[in-house]
């Protein structure tokens, strides 16, 4: 059930771009992305619904492609404070529960 | 307005004790979550409570986890007879639920557990 991420880990310059990936396995009603810092808690980014509803930061953008089940998180013109670990997370067609995948470290370098 | 909250920050126990950890939503967030977190790793569902409705546990990793969540608002997991194992950060988060999952969730700062 738990979605996977790639890539696991990337290391940007500041300014330069980055995208990362989520694919499920399972029928997704929605795709949400996070981000923590170390030793903090998920901070929210962005929400992509099913039938094309998004809600997120202005700087963010983010697909959700409903027939393949997955989505993907742009960043552009990264900046240090980037740095993290990016999840997504998956709410199913069916249930309550939320998956979050398997994570992508992403650092930003001077 | 205050975020979500969780207590104890900490806690330390002996293999075989039980501990119970608390979380205060955001007020008027009728959907509330547990994850857990080992280190290094991501976040794994435990439980889901929406308002009233029965709660999803269907993430509970054994039957020495249960959590309930008290007039809608505060919840409380409870973990019997803790093992090595359950050592990890235990994360409540809340949202407004509109069609399961349609609002961001809002983390609370976690409660490290560490079970020697």
């Amino acid at each position: 059930q738990q979605p996977v991420q790639s890539p696991q880990a990337v290391i940007l310059r500041e300014g330069e771009d980055a995208v990362i990936n989520c694919s499920s396995s399972k029928a997704l009603y929605s795709v949400h992305w996070y981000r923590q810092k170390h030793g903090e808690a998920p901070v929210f980014l962005m929400i992509l619904l099913k039938g094309g509803e998004q809600k997120g930061h202005e700087k963010i953008s983010a697909s959700f492609n409903e027939k393949k089940q997955q989505s993907s998180l742009y960043l552009t013109a990264s900046q240090l404070s980037y740095s993290g670990t990016y999840f997504c997370g998956t709410h199913l067609n069916t249930g309550n529960q939320f998956y979050f995948g398997t994570g992508t470290s992403l650092t930003v370098i001077p | 307005g205050a975020g979500v909250s969780q207590s104890p920050s900490n806690k330390v126990t002996e293999k075989g004790k039980d501990v119970e950890l608390r979380c205060d939503p955001i007020s008027g967030h009728t959907a509330l979550y547990w994850y857990r977190q080992s280190l290094g790793q991501g976040l794994e569902f435990l439980i889901y409570f929406q308002g009233n409705s029965a709660p999803d546990k269907s993430g509970l990793p054994s039957d020495r986890f249960s959590a309930e969540r008290t007039g809608g608002s505060v919840s409380t997991l409870t973990i019997q007879r803790t093992q090595q194992e359950d050592s990890a950060v235990y994360l409540c988060a809340s949202s407004f639920p509109r069609d399961r999952g349609s609002y961001e969730q809002y983390f609370g700062p976690g409660t490290r557990l560490t079970v020697t």
